[in-house]
């Protein structure tokens, strides 16, 4: 137990449609990373938030959007879902330490069908 | 864009013997690198990491070897035992806690 928990553990959706993942970090983590994992795709990076601010930007599509809350919680929102959106979306956390190890701890993910 | 390259998606080895997992990267700023190990319906996990001031880093029966100059990285696991069946992942950054890049994976099957 990595200690990032993740809800829901399965969506099914219709394309068109709007859902929200929810992510919570390991008590005292300040960054939040939120992955998708399609079939055959590595883990691509979608965003990186830090204490409540957005700090690094990846493969994130404009449908896509996601924040981070004074309680350190995540949601990554994606919208006008298409079937290609169906994939494993991970969230990982880190803590700032300045050690230089930029260990992430994952969640168990979300598996997200789009029908 | 693929800054970082597993180019086998699948290796087999006999128990007791080694394995050696392969990644590539094309981004020269790239400082840290890391290995993780996933397995089926979880999360990955971390294994290994390695910094550029180094060439080898090395954890029981896992070593992370990086070769700046070729841009490429390995993971050797010796002995290889059946547990170790999982899919693993080559990461790297340009710096800590700014944006990883995860390979597309390798699935490696210890058999027995």
């Amino acid at each position: 137990d990595s200690g990032v928990t993740q809800t829901p553990k399965h969506l099914i959706t219709a394309t068109g449609q709007r859902v929200t993942l929810r992510c919570s970090p390991r008590s005292g983590d300040l960054s939040v990373y939120w992955y998708q994992q399609s079939l055959d795709q590595g883990l691509q990076f979608l965003i990186q938030y830090y204490n409540g601010e957005e700090r690094a930007k990846g493969n994130i599509l404009e449908r896509f959007s996601a924040q981070q809350f004074p309680d350190l919680h995540s949601e990554l929102n994606l919208s006008s879902l298409e079937l290609g959106d169906s994939a494993l979306y991970f969230c990982a956390s880190s803590v700032r330490s300045g050690t230089g190890n930029n260990e992430q701890f994952f969640g168990p993910g979300t598996r997200l069908t789009v029908l | 864009d693929q800054q970082v390259k597993q180019n086998s998606p699948s290796l087999s080895v006999q128990e007791g013997r080694i394995s050696i997992l392969n990644c590539d990267y094309t981004n020269s700023m790239f400082d840290y690198f890391l290995w993780y190990k996933k397995y089926p319906a979880e999360g990955p996990t971390f294994l290994i990491s390695i910094s550029s001031i180094k060439d080898k880093n090395e954890d029981g029966r896992f070593t992370v070897f990086l070769n700046k100059s070729a841009k490429h990285l390995s993971l050797h696991i010796v002995p290889s035992q059946p547990g170790d069946s999982a899919v693993y992942f080559c990461a790297a950054s340009g710096h800590p806690y700014l944006d990883m890049r995860f390979g597309a994976g390798t699935r490696l099957t210890v058999k027995p």
